[in-house]
């Protein structure tokens, strides 16, 4: 079974550039979830969708903005990028049930400039 | 609110155990997830533990969970240099699908 995929690797973008990036879940799997992780501070919740529904949402500007497809892969976009969004941004996929085990893709690594 | 806490270096030798702690606040934490991360990579879910228990095993990792005290530790047996890694503690709350970490542990396994 592949894995949590997440397109691009890495990006360079400029100040003021918005910026969309990928993550295709496991198969069957109907949740996402996406966070943001810098050496400051650490890993932070930014949203999760179910059937394309965002279902929780973390504090995090409006800039942050997220969908999910029917075929549950999901786009989280960035606009009027700042310095600070530099960070490794994650997406974790899961299956329903009451464990809730969420699957890391290897991340999108975000360099503004 | 919810904090999870942990110390951020462990140092330990090739073969010994390591124990990596974790305390959280939020006496509602249903599941408690231990992953690990290699530079450049994503998280690897290593374990988790529902909070009605007290403690789980799987292979070289033990979790103990003490939610009196809402603590939480994962001892690695026989450590090894291929377990040298950041490692985060998570805490999820009941009926929310938003994952809280820690800062993370990063284990340096001597030689």
């Amino acid at each position: 079974k592949a894995g949590v995929t997440q397109t691009p690797r890495y990006l360079i973008k400029t100040r003021g550039q918005q910026v969309t990036l990928s993550c295709s879940p496991i198969s069957g799997h109907r949740s996402v979830s996406w966070y943001q992780q810098t050496p400051g501070q650490g890993l932070q919740f930014l949203f999760e969708y179910f059937s394309e529904t965002q279902r929780n949402k973390g504090n995090f500007p409006g800039r942050f903005s997220g969908r999910q497809f029917s075929n549950s892969r999901s786009e989280m976009n960035v606009s009027t990028l700042e310095l600070g969004d530099s960070a490794l941004y994650l997406c974790a996929s899961s299956q329903t049930g009451t464990a809730y085990e969420a699957f890391f893709g290897q991340g999108t690594r975000l360099t503004v400039v | 609110g919810e904090d999870v806490e942990q110390s951020l270096f462990l140092s330990v030798r090739e073969g010994d155990s390591s124990v990596i702690n974790c305390t959280y606040t939020d006496s509602s934490s249903t599941y408690l997830y231990w992953y690990k991360q290699e530079p450049g990579a994503g998280l690897q879910l290593l374990t988790y533990i529902f909070s009605n228990m007290d403690m789980k095993q799987d292979q070289r990792l033990t979790v103990l969970l003490n939610k009196k005290d809402k603590h939480l530790s994962l001892r690695i047996a026989d450590t090894q240099t291929g377990d040298s890694a950041i490692y985060f503690c998570a805490e999820r709350q009941a009926g929310s699908y938003q994952l809280t970490f820690g800062k993370g542990t990063k284990l340096s396994v001597i030689p």
